[in-house]
């Protein structure tokens, strides 16, 4: 089963504007971690936040983690058509790893 | 290094068939693993090494499907018989360290089972 569960499925944002994907999930964890892939590409890492951080950040994306709610999420800000990809959350529990569904987000110019 | 490496990029073959992926880890990870990619399932974890050694092959599917990896630089996943089910793309990833680790992706393989 997939841990990991992401919101939205779908996400489609116009060039410039921020784009918020959330992530939740069911048992405690060590940590979680964003990953995107573009089209027809293997997957690439992102960020990772350990469960005792409450935020992360790298460029142009912040990831939260609120360990009561069980739930991550990936911001990117002032979005660009190149961000158009899919992104994934991937927890770690217990060294299993489960990756969620996915959101795939579209960014027009 | 040029990452991961993954043989062949696009796999197209008939049921019953043997299938063998291959994957080359980024040299001096000690972890690898394989995953499945399907519209339906998403992306499953199937087995993954460390040092060379299958530590958690419950991702397995079934019996049809094997991995080995007789050395740090070179890992298989074999599927025999293929099936129309089989049919996805399959990426290996390797790290240093388990999962509280970066994984670095392969650009996988598309398997295509008629």
């Amino acid at each position: 089963s997939q841990q990991g569960e992401e919101d939205p499925q779908a996400l489609s944002i116009q060039e410039g504007e921020n784009a918020t994907m959330n992530c939740s999930y069911k048992t405690s964890i060590n940590n979680l971690q964003w990953y995107r892939q573009n089209s027809g590409r293997g997957l690439v890492h992102l960020i990772l936040i350990r469960s005792n951080e409450r935020e992360k950040h790298s460029g142009r994306l912040r990831v939260t983690l609120d360990t009561s709610k069980k739930s991550s999420s990936l911001l990117i800000t002032a979005s660009r058509a190149a961000d158009t990809a899919s992104y994934f959350c991937a927890t770690d529990q217990n060294n299993d790893m489960r990756f969620g569904a996915g959101t795939r987000l579209t960014v027009k110019p | 290094d040029a990452g991961v490496i993954q043989s062949p990029r696009h796999e197209v073959t008939e049921m019953g068939q043997e299938v063998t992926l291959r994957c080359k880890p980024i040299s001096g990870h000690d972890y690898l693993f394989w995953y499945r990619q399907t519209m339906m399932r998403g992306l499953e974890l199937l087995i993954y090494f460390n040092n060379n050694v299958p530590i958690d092959d419950s991702g397995m599917p079934e019996d049809r499907f094997s991995a080995k990896m007789p050395n740090a630089s070179f890992s298989t996943l074999k599927i025999q018989p293929s099936e129309p089910r089989d049919s996805a793309v399959y990426f290996c990833a390797s790290s240093l360290g388990i999962f509280a680790n970066e994984q670095f992706f392969g650009p996988g393989t598309r398997l295509t089972v008629l």
